[in-house]
Protein backbone atom coordinates (compact mmCIF):
# COMPACT_ATOMS: atom_id res chain seq x y z
CA UNK A 1 0.00 0.00 0.00
CA UNK A 2 1.06 3.68 -0.42
CA UNK A 3 3.00 5.11 2.55
CA UNK A 4 4.95 7.38 3.92
CA UNK A 5 7.56 5.93 6.57
CA UNK A 6 9.93 8.52 8.73
CA UNK A 7 12.68 7.93 10.92
CA UNK A 8 12.46 8.25 14.74
CA UNK A 9 12.15 10.83 17.10
CA UNK A 10 15.31 13.05 18.10
CA UNK A 11 16.56 14.97 20.94
CA UNK A 12 19.07 17.48 19.92
CA UNK A 13 20.61 20.83 22.05
CA UNK A 14 20.58 24.17 21.02
CA UNK A 15 22.58 25.51 17.76
CA UNK A 16 22.29 21.61 16.33
CA UNK A 17 20.25 20.57 13.45
CA UNK A 18 18.01 17.13 12.94
CA UNK A 19 17.47 15.51 9.36
CA UNK A 20 14.23 13.79 9.31
CA UNK A 21 13.87 10.87 6.62
CA UNK A 22 10.66 9.95 5.13
CA UNK A 23 10.68 6.49 3.47
CA UNK A 24 7.90 6.53 0.14
CA UNK A 25 6.74 2.94 -0.86
CA UNK A 26 3.77 1.31 -2.62
CA UNK A 27 4.11 4.07 -5.56
CA UNK A 28 6.28 5.72 -8.39
CA UNK A 29 8.64 7.94 -5.96
CA UNK A 30 9.49 10.53 -8.81
CA UNK A 31 5.76 11.06 -9.95
CA UNK A 32 5.05 12.91 -6.79
CA UNK A 33 6.63 15.63 -4.52
CA UNK A 34 7.48 15.41 -0.90
CA UNK A 35 6.36 18.41 1.29
CA UNK A 36 7.17 18.80 4.94
CA UNK A 37 4.58 20.29 7.46
CA UNK A 38 5.40 20.94 11.14
CA UNK A 39 3.38 21.38 14.02
CA UNK A 40 4.63 22.24 17.03
CA UNK A 41 2.79 21.20 20.76
CA UNK A 42 -1.21 22.58 20.78
CA UNK A 43 -0.32 24.93 17.50
CA UNK A 44 -1.33 24.84 13.88
CA UNK A 45 0.23 23.02 11.02
CA UNK A 46 3.28 24.84 9.31
CA UNK A 47 3.91 24.42 5.94
CA UNK A 48 8.27 24.64 5.51
CA UNK A 49 8.77 23.38 1.75
CA UNK A 50 8.96 21.08 -0.97
CA UNK A 51 11.07 18.68 -3.55
CA UNK A 52 10.00 17.72 -6.82
CA UNK A 53 11.29 14.55 -6.43
CA UNK A 54 11.65 13.99 -9.90
CA UNK A 55 13.82 16.75 -10.82
CA UNK A 56 15.04 18.00 -7.51
CA UNK A 57 13.94 21.34 -7.52
CA UNK A 58 12.92 22.83 -4.16
CA UNK A 59 10.72 25.79 -2.59
CA UNK A 60 10.93 26.38 0.87
CA UNK A 61 9.13 28.56 3.61
CA UNK A 62 10.90 32.21 3.46
CA UNK A 63 10.65 31.80 7.60
CA UNK A 64 13.32 28.68 7.19
CA UNK A 65 15.23 30.02 4.57
CA UNK A 66 18.54 29.57 5.03
CA UNK A 67 17.95 26.98 7.75
CA UNK A 68 16.37 24.27 5.85
CA UNK A 69 17.34 21.71 3.18
CA UNK A 70 14.68 19.69 1.60
CA UNK A 71 16.73 16.93 -0.66
CA UNK A 72 15.96 13.00 -2.15
CA UNK A 73 17.49 9.99 -2.96
CA UNK A 74 15.66 8.16 -5.65
CA UNK A 75 17.04 4.92 -5.49
CA UNK A 76 16.29 4.80 -2.11
CA UNK A 77 12.71 6.28 -2.55
CA UNK A 78 13.36 8.36 0.84
CA UNK A 79 12.60 12.52 1.19
CA UNK A 80 15.21 14.15 3.87
CA UNK A 81 14.75 17.38 5.83
CA UNK A 82 17.48 18.84 7.42
CA UNK A 83 16.74 21.67 9.93
CA UNK A 84 19.89 23.56 11.45
CA UNK A 85 20.38 25.79 14.34
CA UNK A 86 18.00 24.33 16.10
CA UNK A 87 16.55 26.65 18.90
CA UNK A 88 13.49 25.73 21.45
CA UNK A 89 10.89 27.04 19.08
CA UNK A 90 11.71 24.13 17.09
CA UNK A 91 10.60 21.67 19.15
CA UNK A 92 8.02 19.98 17.14
CA UNK A 93 6.14 17.12 15.42
CA UNK A 94 7.78 16.80 11.57
CA UNK A 95 5.70 15.57 9.19
CA UNK A 96 6.24 14.21 5.31
CA UNK A 97 3.53 14.46 2.80
CA UNK A 98 2.70 14.11 -0.30
CA UNK A 99 -0.06 15.77 -2.52
CA UNK A 100 -2.76 14.45 -4.61
CA UNK A 101 -2.16 13.01 -8.35
CA UNK A 102 -2.99 16.24 -10.06
CA UNK A 103 -3.30 18.47 -7.17
CA UNK A 104 -0.22 21.09 -6.03
CA UNK A 105 -0.58 20.67 -2.41
CA UNK A 106 -3.51 18.97 -1.12
CA UNK A 107 -1.74 16.01 0.96
CA UNK A 108 -3.45 12.82 1.27
CA UNK A 109 -1.21 10.77 2.46
CA UNK A 110 1.16 11.56 5.07
CA UNK A 111 4.19 10.03 7.11
CA UNK A 112 3.13 9.50 11.01
CA UNK A 113 5.61 12.00 12.16
CA UNK A 114 8.66 12.34 13.87
CA UNK A 115 9.06 14.19 17.25
CA UNK A 116 11.75 16.61 17.56
CA UNK A 117 12.75 17.96 21.13
CA UNK A 118 14.70 20.63 21.18
CA UNK A 119 16.49 21.24 24.49
CA UNK A 120 19.46 22.01 26.65
CA UNK B 1 1.90 35.34 3.75
CA UNK B 2 -2.17 34.67 3.53
CA UNK B 3 -3.44 34.50 6.63
CA UNK B 4 -6.29 31.97 7.36
CA UNK B 5 -8.49 32.20 10.15
CA UNK B 6 -11.26 29.59 10.95
CA UNK B 7 -14.36 30.48 13.21
CA UNK B 8 -15.62 28.68 15.49
CA UNK B 9 -12.16 27.98 17.61
CA UNK B 10 -14.27 24.74 19.73
CA UNK B 11 -17.16 23.85 18.73
CA UNK B 12 -19.74 22.00 21.24
CA UNK B 13 -22.22 19.72 19.36
CA UNK B 14 -24.08 16.49 19.59
CA UNK B 15 -24.30 12.98 17.28
CA UNK B 16 -26.47 13.58 14.68
CA UNK B 17 -26.09 17.38 14.62
CA UNK B 18 -25.56 19.28 11.67
CA UNK B 19 -22.46 21.93 11.80
CA UNK B 20 -20.40 24.09 9.72
CA UNK B 21 -16.92 25.68 10.14
CA UNK B 22 -16.20 28.44 8.32
CA UNK B 23 -12.48 29.30 7.08
CA UNK B 24 -11.83 32.66 5.58
CA UNK B 25 -8.50 33.97 3.61
CA UNK B 26 -6.79 37.60 4.00
CA UNK B 27 -7.21 37.75 0.48
CA UNK B 28 -7.82 35.41 -3.08
CA UNK B 29 -7.54 31.76 -3.07
CA UNK B 30 -9.56 30.96 -5.43
CA UNK B 31 -10.45 27.27 -4.67
CA UNK B 32 -7.37 26.36 -3.62
CA UNK B 33 -8.63 25.17 -0.62
CA UNK B 34 -8.27 21.54 1.33
CA UNK B 35 -10.03 20.76 4.25
CA UNK B 36 -8.39 17.73 6.76
CA UNK B 37 -9.01 15.93 10.31
CA UNK B 38 -6.63 15.71 12.63
CA UNK B 39 -6.99 12.96 15.95
CA UNK B 40 -4.50 13.60 18.78
CA UNK B 41 -1.36 11.95 18.31
CA UNK B 42 -1.95 11.23 14.53
CA UNK B 43 -1.09 12.68 11.54
CA UNK B 44 -4.12 14.97 9.79
CA UNK B 45 -6.63 13.18 7.08
CA UNK B 46 -7.80 14.83 3.85
CA UNK B 47 -11.60 15.25 3.67
CA UNK B 48 -11.61 18.12 0.94
CA UNK B 49 -9.43 19.48 -2.00
CA UNK B 50 -10.42 22.36 -3.97
CA UNK B 51 -12.41 23.74 -1.73
CA UNK B 52 -15.63 21.07 -2.54
CA UNK B 53 -14.18 17.98 -3.77
CA UNK B 54 -14.87 15.07 -1.39
CA UNK B 55 -11.92 12.70 -1.19
CA UNK B 56 -11.36 9.07 -2.56
CA UNK B 57 -12.90 6.92 0.48
CA UNK B 58 -14.38 10.05 3.09
CA UNK B 59 -18.06 10.01 4.16
CA UNK B 60 -20.36 11.77 1.94
CA UNK B 61 -21.56 13.31 5.41
CA UNK B 62 -18.91 15.82 4.94
CA UNK B 63 -19.28 18.66 2.10
CA UNK B 64 -17.19 21.51 1.35
CA UNK B 65 -18.19 24.61 -0.30
CA UNK B 66 -16.77 28.53 -0.96
CA UNK B 67 -14.22 30.62 -3.44
CA UNK B 68 -12.20 33.06 -3.10
CA UNK B 69 -12.11 34.46 0.86
CA UNK B 70 -14.98 32.87 2.45
CA UNK B 71 -15.25 28.49 2.82
CA UNK B 72 -17.43 26.24 4.82
CA UNK B 73 -16.62 22.69 5.68
CA UNK B 74 -20.15 21.40 6.67
CA UNK B 75 -20.65 18.08 8.85
CA UNK B 76 -24.17 16.57 7.58
CA UNK B 77 -25.18 14.38 10.42
CA UNK B 78 -22.32 14.07 13.28
CA UNK B 79 -20.72 10.84 14.01
CA UNK B 80 -19.05 9.65 16.99
CA UNK B 81 -15.44 9.17 15.23
CA UNK B 82 -16.34 12.74 13.74
CA UNK B 83 -14.95 14.27 17.46
CA UNK B 84 -11.35 15.91 16.63
CA UNK B 85 -9.84 19.01 15.30
CA UNK B 86 -10.27 20.10 11.82
CA UNK B 87 -8.00 22.82 9.76
CA UNK B 88 -8.16 24.37 6.45
CA UNK B 89 -5.00 24.76 3.93
CA UNK B 90 -4.47 27.44 1.29
CA UNK B 91 -2.58 26.19 -1.45
CA UNK B 92 -2.76 28.82 -3.60
CA UNK B 93 0.62 30.84 -2.83
CA UNK B 94 3.28 30.07 -0.94
CA UNK B 95 3.91 30.03 2.10
CA UNK B 96 1.06 27.09 2.27
CA UNK B 97 -0.79 28.03 5.38
CA UNK B 98 -3.01 26.76 7.70
CA UNK B 99 -6.03 28.06 9.95
CA UNK B 100 -5.31 27.74 13.79
CA UNK B 101 -8.08 24.79 13.82
CA UNK B 102 -11.76 23.77 15.31
CA UNK B 103 -11.97 21.69 17.93
CA UNK B 104 -15.34 19.99 17.23
CA UNK B 105 -16.00 18.17 21.30
CA UNK B 106 -19.06 16.22 22.44
CA UNK B 107 -21.95 18.61 24.15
Amino acid sequence: QVQLVQSGAEVKKPGASVKVSCKASGYTFTTYAIHWVRQAPGQRLEWMGWINSGNDNTEYSQKFQGRVTITRDTSATTGYMELSSLRSEDTAVYYCARPRYGDSAAFDIWGQGTMVTVSS
Amino acid sequence: DIQMTQSPSTLSASVGDRVTITCRASQSISSWLAWYQQKPGKAPNLLIYKASSLESGVPSRFSGSGSGTEFTLTVSSLQPDDFATYYCQQYNSYPYTFGQGTKLEIK
